[in-house]
C-alpha cells in the first residue's frame, strides 16, 4: 500500500532563517506530488506541484521554492522566511490525471517568530 | 479561481441531514471532497468526474452537475465522527494536474 511521510511535525523557526521541508511517498511510482500551506482557520492554498523529476510548477510568487530530486521525494525550501510563511503545510501526492483522491501527509506546523 | 462553498458553517444536531454546496466559475471535469478534523491533515471522501454523476457510501453521497458547475455533498442522519471542515476541491480539466481547493464549510454535530 502506499504511504507518505512528511517532516518535522511542528517547527518554530526565527524569522530570516532557512527552512527545508521534506516529503517522500512510498509504494507508487511517478506520482503527482504538492505542497499546500493552511493559514489557521482558512482553506487550503497551492503552493507547488510536480509531475515528475524536477519539473516543478510554482502557484503562488513568494520566497518558497520546490524540488523534486527523485520521484517521490519532494522538498520545499526557503533561504530566508518572513513572518508570513507561518502556517499549516501540506504535502499531498495522487495519481496522475485527476480521478483519483489525493492523500495527503500529516503536515508541518510552522512558527516563524 | 477559488471554488466558492456554502455555507461557511453550519452546526447540526446528531441524525440530522446537511447539504454542503461547492460552485466554481469555471467549467469542471472533475470535483473531490475531503473532510479536515481540526489540527489534521484533510482526508479523501469521494471523487465526481465530468458527466452528472452521483456517488455515495454509507450515510455521505454527493452529486456533480457540470452544466451548473456545482457540486453537493449530502450527509444523511449526521454522527458525532462526521464533525470536521469539508472542502470541495476541483480540476478543470484532464491534465491539469492541480486540484483548487473550496473556502471550506465548517460542519459541528452536537449531540
Amino acid at each position: 500500500s502506499q504511504t507518505i511521510h512528511q517532516w518535522p511535525a511542528t517547527l518554530v523557526q526565527p524569522v530570516g532563517s532557512p527552512l527545508s521541508l521534506e516529503c517522500t511517498v512510498e509504494g507508487t511510482s511517478n506520482p503527482n506530488l504538492y505542497w499546500y500551506r493552511q493559514a489557521a482557520g482558512r482553506g487550503l492554498q497551492l503552493l507547488f506541484y510536480s509531475v515528475g523529476i524536477g519539473q516543478i510548477s510554482s502557484e503562488v510568487p513568494q520566497n518558497l521554492s520546490a524540488s523534486r530530486p527523485q520521484d517521490r521525494q519532494f522538498i520545499l525550501s526557503s533561504k530566508k522566511l518572513l513572518l508570513s510563511d507561518s502556517g499549516f503545510y501540506l504535502c499531498a501526492w495522487g495519481p496522475p490525471g485527476q480521478i483519483y483522491g489525493y492523500t495527503f501527509g500529516s503536515g508541518t506546523r510552522l512558527t516563524v517568530v | 479561481q477559488q471554488p466558492v462553498q456554502s455555507p461557511q458553517a453550519v452546526i447540526l444536531r446528531e441524525g440530522e441531514d446537511a447539504v454542503i454546496n461547492c460552485s466554481s466559475s469555471k467549467a469542471l471535469y472533475s470535483v473531490h471532497w475531503y473532510r479536515q478534523k481540526h489540527g489534521e491533515a484533510p482526508v479523501f471522501l469521494m471523487i465526481l468526474l465530468k458527466g452528472g454523476e452521483q456517488k455515495g457510501h454509507d450515510k455521505i453521497s454527493a452529486s456533480f452537475n457540470e452544466k451548473k458547475q456545482q457540486s453537493s455533498l449530502y450527509l444523511t442522519a449526521s454522527q458525532l465522527s462526521y464533525s470536521g471542515t469539508y472542502f470541495c476541491g476541483t480540476a478543470i480539466n484532464f491534465g491539469n494536474e492541480k486540484l483548487t481547493f473550496g473556502t471550506g464549510t465548517r460542519l459541528t454535530i452536537i449531540p
